[in-house]
């Protein structure tokens, strides 16, 4: 089965700086790899994703880029704001038109952006 | 839209008893999925649904797991007998299916097993 993969565990870094996090998978035939976002005691809500056809997508201050080659992934964060403390989790699966297929996910990010 | 629908928000239980846990997908979304979330396990897929049959159940951890999707708008997720080691943030998610593989999670059970 997919295996994913996540670091750093942890991230600590000043308001305004980048912040970026790094996911491998294994499995080749994966091909939708989705970003959560998930504060203290609050579900899981999905950021941005990315599928297998294209290298990078961005929205706004978020950005996800991947390299089937090396199967990793990336998520970037620029200009980081307090707000976007939480903790983070990569994900891949192997999305299908036909039906959906479960998500893998990493072991999660806990982003602390300080002052 | 009113989102995925989870119930109970919290439930404490002591050991021995059945817990019984609620969802109801989005509206149209044909696609259901239970997960548990601790923080020495992470978030654990324990079954998945696609137009109400279970697809892949591998994640469920033993017999006394048990979950059902008896509709398109209804799922449950049973244990019985709930052990401490059961207690965890149980999220239900669901997608909208073909060509849709985004999953929204609802606000999560959370449950405590004395």
């Amino acid at each position: 089965g997919e295996n994913v993969e996540q670091h750093p565990s942890t991230l600590s870094v000043q308001e305004g700086d980048s912040a970026v996090i790094k996911c491998t998978y294994s499995d080749s035939a994966s091909n939708y790899f989705p970003w959560y976002k998930q504060e203290l005691g609050k579900r899981p809500q999905l950021i941005i994703d990315i599928r297998s056809n294209v290298g990078e997508k961005k929205d706004q201050r978020i950005a996800v880029t991947l390299n089937k080659t090396a199967k990793h992934f990336s998520l970037h964060i620029t200009e980081t704001q307090p707000e976007d403390s939480a903790v983070y989790f990569c994900a891949a699966s192997r999305g299908s038109a036909g039906a959906a297929s479960k998500l893998t996910f990493g072991t999660g990010t806990r982003l602390q952006v300080t002052l | 839209d009113a989102g995925v629908i989870q119930s109970p928000r919290h439930e404490v239980t002591e050991m021995g008893q059945e817990v019984t846990l609620r969802c109801k997908p989005i509206s149209g979304h044909n696609s259901l999925f239970w997960y548990r979330q601790t923080m020495m396990r992470g978030l654990e897929l324990l079954i998945y649904f696609n137009n109400n049959v279970p697809i892949d159940d591998s994640g469920m951890p033993e017999d006394r797991f048990s979950a059902k999707m008896p509709n398109a708008s209804f799922s449950t997720l049973k244990i019985q007998p709930s052990e401490p080691r059961d207690s965890a943030v149980y999220f239900c998610a669901s997608t909208p299916g073909p060509g849709g593989y985004e999953q929204y999670f609802g606000p999560g059970t959370r449950l405590t097993v004395t």
